[in-house]
């Protein structure tokens, strides 16, 4: 089983839609946990961290759930500049430095 | 300011050849990853430097990998006698501080091809 799981899609999704995707790990041991984003042929870029409590950042929401081990993004009113992979990362366990990457779930926004 | 730069964008090589990949970080950055990505697969970490010193190379996959950062700044990934499973994108990315709470910032790149 890999350390941090994604549906690698891709999602194909309208314009203006409401996307959702989630991601799972398997070390309980992890504590820090982050969405970001990586366009085509580019480097990642951080798109949000997460935290215990849930948190938005204007169109996107990340949740975490810590029993059932998962993570969510949320994204509302898409836009066609949205389209690109997001990898959810989290910290190995008993590591304060090294993170474990997702391989990425891609999405297209259609117009 | 400046982000992360890597050196070459893109190095094509033979099986059997050394190459040298190249990171410069942000300024005043201490914490420096490299990572490689092949297609479809997220980073996968090969080696940590905090300030000059490796602190943890457990990622690299066998000693013909070898980095070094002897200033505390400029790192240098070196492959010796490369083969074609080599190839992928080599990312660099450096942080204020080894901590997994820090972004780390990236860098374009390097996208090694071994013939």
């Amino acid at each position: 089983r890999k350390e941090v799981e994604q549906d690698p899609g891709p999602f194909n999704v309208p314009e203006g839609a409401t996307v959702a995707f989630n991601c799972t790990y398997s070390n309980s041991a992890s504590q820090s946990f982050f969405w970001y984003r990586q366009d085509c042929r580019k480097e990642p870029k951080l798109l949000m961290s997460v935290y215990s409590s849930g948190n938005e950042d204007g169109r996107f929401t990340a949740q975490l759930n810590r029993a059932s081990q998962y993570i969510s993004l949320l994204i509302r009113d898409s836009k066609l500049s949205d389209s690109a992979t997001y990898l959810c990362v989290v910290n190995k366990g008993g590591s304060n430095y090294q993170l474990i990457w997702g391989a990425g779930t891609k999405l297209i926004i259609k117009p | 300011g400046a982000g992360v730069s890597q050196t070459p964008s893109n190095k094509v090589t033979e099986k059997g050849k050394y190459v040298e990949l190249r990171c410069d970080p942000i300024s005043g950055h201490t914490a420096l990853y490299w990572y490689r990505q092949s297609l479809g697969q997220g980073p996968e970490f090969l080696i940590y430097f905090q300030g000059t010193g490796a602190a943890d190379d457990s990622g690299l996959p066998n000693d013909r990998f070898f980095a070094v950062r002897p200033e505390g700044s400029v790192s240098t990934l070196k492959i010796q006698r490369t083969e074609r499973g080599d190839s992928a994108v080599y990312l660099c990315a450096s942080g204020r501080q080894g901590s997994s709470y820090n972004e780390q910032f990236f860098g374009p790149g390097t996208r090694l091809t071994v013939l």
